[in-house]
């Protein structure tokens, strides 16, 4: 099955600067890539996603990239803010039709005022 | 309109106890997919539904776990003899309707499990 791995699992910047966090997975048949912020207690909430056929998406200060030939993604974030402070986690999905989700193991970051 | 509810919020168990976790999910979304949350780790894919049927099932960690969507809406996790292992968040998401197909999948805000 598939396997997602993602580092750093700890992260912190400065305000307003830019945070990296980076996926790989190992199923070459995923074709969906999400990546979810979690506040603690909270639910996951989708704050950007990405398709194979596609090599980059950006939404505001938001952005993910896909090398689908080295099988890794990345979530950047510029000018950080307080509240971007949160677990984030990758995931990766196989078929349409089953779309579970396989999960990396998080991300913590603490934006530093 | 209203997102993805789970009943109860918190629940406690002694071990050996039978546990019944309930999903609404978005109205009119045919998947349903139930996770396991383990403390400061990603969630886990436990099974997945589309309308009533249970097409994958081979997240559920043993035979005490037990999930179904008999009218596919309305699902319900149900845990036997409950361990300690078992403590969790188990979160439930729901996704994809044949008027806007999606991959996105919408989470509940999870039932804690404690099994004392």
């Amino acid at each position: 099955g598939e396997n997602v791995e993602q580092h750093p699992s700890t992260l912190s910047v400065q305000e307003g600067d830019s945070a990296v966090i980076k996926c790989t997975y190992s199923d070459s048949a995923s074709n969906y890539f999400p990546w979810y912020k979690q506040e603690l207690g909270k639910r996951p909430q989708l704050i950007i996603d990405i398709r194979s056929n596609v090599g980059e998406k950006k939404d505001q200060r938001i952005a993910v990239t896909l090398n689908k030939t080295a099988k890794h993604f990345s979530l950047h974030i510029t000018e950080t803010q307080p509240e971007d402070s949160a677990v984030y986690f990758c995931a990766a999905s196989i078929n349409f039709g089953n779309e579970k989700l396989t999960f990396g193991t998080g991300t913590r970051l603490t934006i530093i005022p | 309109g209203a997102g993805v509810s789970q009943s109860p919020r918190y629940k406690v168990a002694k071990r050996g106890q039978d546990v019944a976790l309930r999903c609404d999910p978005i109205s009119g979304h045919v998947s349903l997919f139930w996770y396991q949350q383990a403390l400061g780790q990603g969630p886990e894919f436990l099974t997945y539904f589309q309308n009533e049927a249970q097409l994958d099932k081979s997240g559920l960690p043993s035979d005490r776990f037990f999930a179904e969507r008999p009218e596919g809406s309305v699902s319900t996790l149900k845990i036997q003899r409950t361990q300690q292992e078992d403590s969790a968040v188990y979160l439930c998401a729901s996704s994809f309707t044949s008027e806007f197909p999606s991959n996105e999948q919408f989470f509940g805000p999870g039932t804690r499990l404690t099994v004392l």
